[in-house]
């Protein structure tokens, strides 16, 4: 089955500290893998995908085929980093067509002063 | 552009009533997906709409019921509501239906169910 697995429901960390937020997948085939965030009052937003290999808001993540592993990293945690993340898979159906998103439960990040 | 918009923002209903929630996607996108995220809990697909039909479904109960209109817009329907059907309701358009396609999404309608 597929599925997506956040260990953890919250993160706390200080300003400066690295922060990684763990994701660990089941998918039989080649994943789409996602990071979305949800900052307090907003919106569900993307905040980046394993295919584009960006960097975005200083955080990056690396797709492990091995471990089944999209850990999201960040060398030095903001302030206005606090927010609740969402890993996500692109799932399959029949036609081979991937449209919907299997989300984790998610991780709050907390970054205090 | 507004992005995705949802009507309403909250709704309040009983066990066995039926409720109609409604999406208006982005600007230029011709896909809509709903999303079902209980209390604590991450995004569960529905299903998602293209070129008016429905195209692919979650494990959701045919109590959930959609369509989509031709201007892409596209309305959620659950019919015989239950105490467990309250959640936070999440359209998300894209540009096309296939998973490279980012997915907005819209503020969401909280459903309580009474």
């Amino acid at each position: 089955a597929q599925r997506v697995t956040q260990p953890e429901k919250l993160l706390s960390v200080f300003k400066g500290a690295p922060v990684e937020l763990k994701c660990n997948y089941s998918y039989s085939g080649s994943p789409e893998l996602f990071w979305y965030v949800q900052y307090s009052r907003q919106r569900l937003q993307l905040l980046l995908r394993h295919i584009s290999r960006e960097s975005i808001k200083g955080f990056t993540a690396d797709l492990n085929k091995g471990e089944t592993s999209f850990h999201l990293k960040k060398p030095f945690a903001q302030e206005e980093d606090s927010a609740m993340y969402y890993c996500a898979l692109s799932g399959e159906n029949y036609g081979g067509s991937q449209g919907n998103l299997i989300f984790g439960k998610g991780t709050k990040l907390s970054v205090k002063p | 552009d507004a992005g995705v918009t949802q009507s309403p923002t909250h709704l309040i209903k009983t066990r066995g009533q039926q409720v109609t929630l409604r999406c208006s996607p982005k600007s230029g996108h011709d896909t809509v997906s709903w999303y079902q995220q209980a209390l604590g809990q991450g995004p569960q697909f529905i299903f998602q709409y293209y070129e008016e039909e429905e195209r692919q479904r979650g494990n959701f109960p045919d109590r959930f019921s959609g369509h989509q209109f031709p201007n892409y817009s596209s309305e959620l329907n659950v019919n015989a509501l239950l105490l467990g059907d309250s959640a936070l309701y999440l359209c998300a358009s894209s540009p096309g239906q296939g998973g490279r396609y980012e997915q907005f999404f819209g503020p969401g309608t909280r459903l309580t169910v009474l």
